[in-house]
This record gives C-alpha cells, structure tokens and sequence, in this order.
C-alpha cells in the first residue's frame, strides 16, 4: 500500500496560536486527500477533501476559516489550525486516495494538545 | 444515506480463538467496503477491502471478511488470534469521495 506520513506526530500549543500539519504521499502523487478528525474512543470525521491546485472541499459544520488547508503540490497537503482553542484538542489523520486502487491510505496521525 | 453500523464496542477473546467482528451498512448502490485496523495512537492500516467478485475476501495479518448482500453484512474474520491483534477496528463503506466510518470495536486479546 501507500506510504503516507505526517508532521508533527504530535504537537503541543497554547490557546490563540496556530498550527500547521503537513501529510505527505511518499511514494506516488496524490491528487485527492483527505482531512479526518478523532476524538478519543471515537470513529474518524471527515473534515475536508483536499484536491491539488484548486479549493478543499468542507464538511458540513467544519469552519474553513479556522481550518485552512491547502495542496499545493501533488505530495503535500497541510492543515493549519488557526487561533487554536481547546477544543480543537484532538487527533488529527490525513488519507492520501490511491485513484487507481479506489483506496485511502491513512498517515500516521497528528495529536494536538491546545493549552 | 450511506452509513455503517459496528455492533460490538468491545470484545475479547482468548489467545488462539477464533474472531468475528460485525458490520453492517446502509448504501444506496453496489458499495466499496473496508476493513481498517488501528493500534493506539496510530493511523489506519488497511486489512482488506472489497469492490466487487468473489464475495469472500482475503487480507492481510490471516484477516476474512465475507459480503453478505442479502444481509448488508462485511463482517470480518479470523480462524486464531494473536496478542499482537489487539487494535481497533473500523469498518467503512464509500466511494472515492464519500467514505464513512463505523464507531469502531475494541478488540482485547487474553492471554
């Protein structure tokens, strides 16, 4: 399967800052990714879809401003959290799609701890 | 609305027991259907994943999972499991752009 990592694996900031995650596709280009969020115990919620070179796509009750994300390039996909508050505490997993096996293929995940 | 439903929150089994682990799904068409597992603090792996044919599919890690159409099942298995297979286990269903996840089941393994 794909390789997918993340940057940081884990990361730990105060309240009113911001936060960049990076997800790279290692080993082929990604023109689709995706964006999930998990809360402990909790199944996957899909945040966003990253599509390079154009606009991601939101979920349904996910602010766009607060989470920015952006694809410039077929192997990097990033999601800032801007202005981060405590609830925005969570882990963070990005998924690279493998078009031409119709998979997602998950990083490794990114804790966030806002203080 | 495609959506998919894990029954099982938890469950254990001894060491060399045989596994399965339920899902059931709701979709509108022919689904894409996975099996993920995740150890603490980790990613998803994938396990194995059916699109079509051969209903009975195999994975990795001695992991099955059989499409049951008739009962909107993919319900996954294993003939005898290790300690090592303690994880989470999701099961999805979806299509390129709009997967959805189960709640997971926590799998513990005694020894």
């Amino acid at each position: 399967g794909a390789v997918v990592s993340q940057h940081p694996s884990r990361v730990i900031c105060k309240s009113g800052t911001s936060v960049k995650i990076e997800c790279r596709s290692l080993d082929f280009q990604a023109t689709t990714m995706f964006w999930y969020r998990q809360f402990p115990k909790q199944s996957l919620m899909l945040m966003a879809t990253s599509n390079e070179g154009s606009k991601a796509t939101y979920e349904q009750g996910v602010e766009k401003d607060k989470f920015l994300i952006n694809h410039a390039s077929l192997t990097l996909s990033t999601l800032t959290v801007t202005s981060a508050h405590p609830e925005d505490s969570s882990f963070y997993i990005c998924s690279v799609l493998a078009g031409s096996t119709d998979t997602q293929y998950f990083g490794p995940g990114t804790r966030l701890t806002v203080l | 609305a495609q959506s998919v439903t894990q029954p099982d929150i938890h469950i254990t089994v001894s060491e060399g027991a045989s596994l399965e682990l339920r899902c059931n799904y709701s979709y509108g068409a022919t689904p894409y259907l996975f099996w993920y597992v995740q150890s603490p603090g980790q990613g998803l792996q994938l396990l194995l994943k059916y699109f079509s044919g051969d209903t009975l599919v195999q994975g990795i890690k001695g992991f099955e999972a059989e499409f049951k159409r008739s009962q909107s099942s993919f319900n996954l298995r294993k003939p005898s499991v290790h300690w090592s297979d303690a994880a989470e286990y999701f099961c999805a269903v979806g299509n390129n752009n709009d997967m959805r996840f189960g709640a997971g089941t926590r799998l513990t393994v005694k020894p």
